[in-house]
């Protein structure tokens, strides 16, 4: 079974650029939660779809957004880039099953803004 | 608000020795918390996740924490280091994890785990 997806793996953009990142679950999953990662913040949550809809978010300003199609592939944008927007940007999916919960993480997409 | 701290950014063991990562927390409410390892260049990985079922929880790769309420603990332990457990490992906690959902993670800063042969 193929593992979680995401692309592009590596992106340069400039401060007041737009991006859009693809983040592809395990066949199956509903769920799919976005983290961004930086040296100085950590990790930090972004927000959490399951069945198209936003259920959870973390606090980043309304210029992180995201969504979720009918076949649970997500997309997270960012518009008017700054540079502190630079970081891995990992995505995972879930599913709950009989034997509990799992959690499977991408490699990440690595954005670096200029 | 909720708030994790993980005490030590490096801690280095033994192979073979006792592996002990702390990991306090903060909550108003009754917390869901979790454990994340992170290998070099790759991506996260969740260890284990407390849910109020049992105060004891075990992990993958042999790893266990135990959720200890009156010293707000979550510590992750494991009997016997292998050099494959040097990794960064996260604590994390979150206010409203249910229905397969982690919730509004709040992350510790992480503490980088080094095995010496």
């Amino acid at each position: 079974k193929a593992g979680v997806t995401q692309t592009p793996r590596y992106l340069i953009k400039t401060r007041g650029q737009q991006v859009t990142l693809s983040c592809s679950p395990i066949s199956g999953h509903r769920s799919v939660s976005w983290y961004q990662q930086t040296p100085g913040q950590g990790l930090q949550f972004l927000f959490e779809y399951f069945s198209e809809t936003q259920r959870n978010k973390g606090n980043f300003p309304g210029r992180f957004s995201g969504r979720q199609f009918s076949n649970s592939r997500s997309e997270m944008n960012v518009s008017t880039l700054e540079l502190g927007d630079s970081a891995l940007y990992l995505c995972a999916s879930s599913l709950v099953s009989r034997g509990g919960e799992t959690q499977y993480f991408g490699p990440g997409t690595r954005l670096l803004v200029l | 608000a909720q708030s994790v701290t993980q005490l030590g950014s490096h801690v280095s063991v033994s192979e073979g020795a006792l592996v002990l990562l702390r990991c306090n927390y903060s909550s108003s409410v009754p917390p869901y918390l979790f454990w994340y390892v992170q290998y070099p260049n790759q991506g996260l990985q969740l260890l284990l996740k407390y849910t109020s079922a049992a105060t004891l929880v075990k992990g993958i790769n042999g790893f266990e924490a135990e959720f200890k309420k009156s010293e707000t603990s979550f510590h992750l332990t494991k009997p016997s280091a292998h050099m494959s457990d040097a990794a960064e490992y996260f604590c994390a906690v979150s206010d409203n994890a249910y229905g397969g959902s982690q919730g509004n993670l709040i992350f510790g800063k992480g503490t980088k785990l080094s095995v010496k042969p």
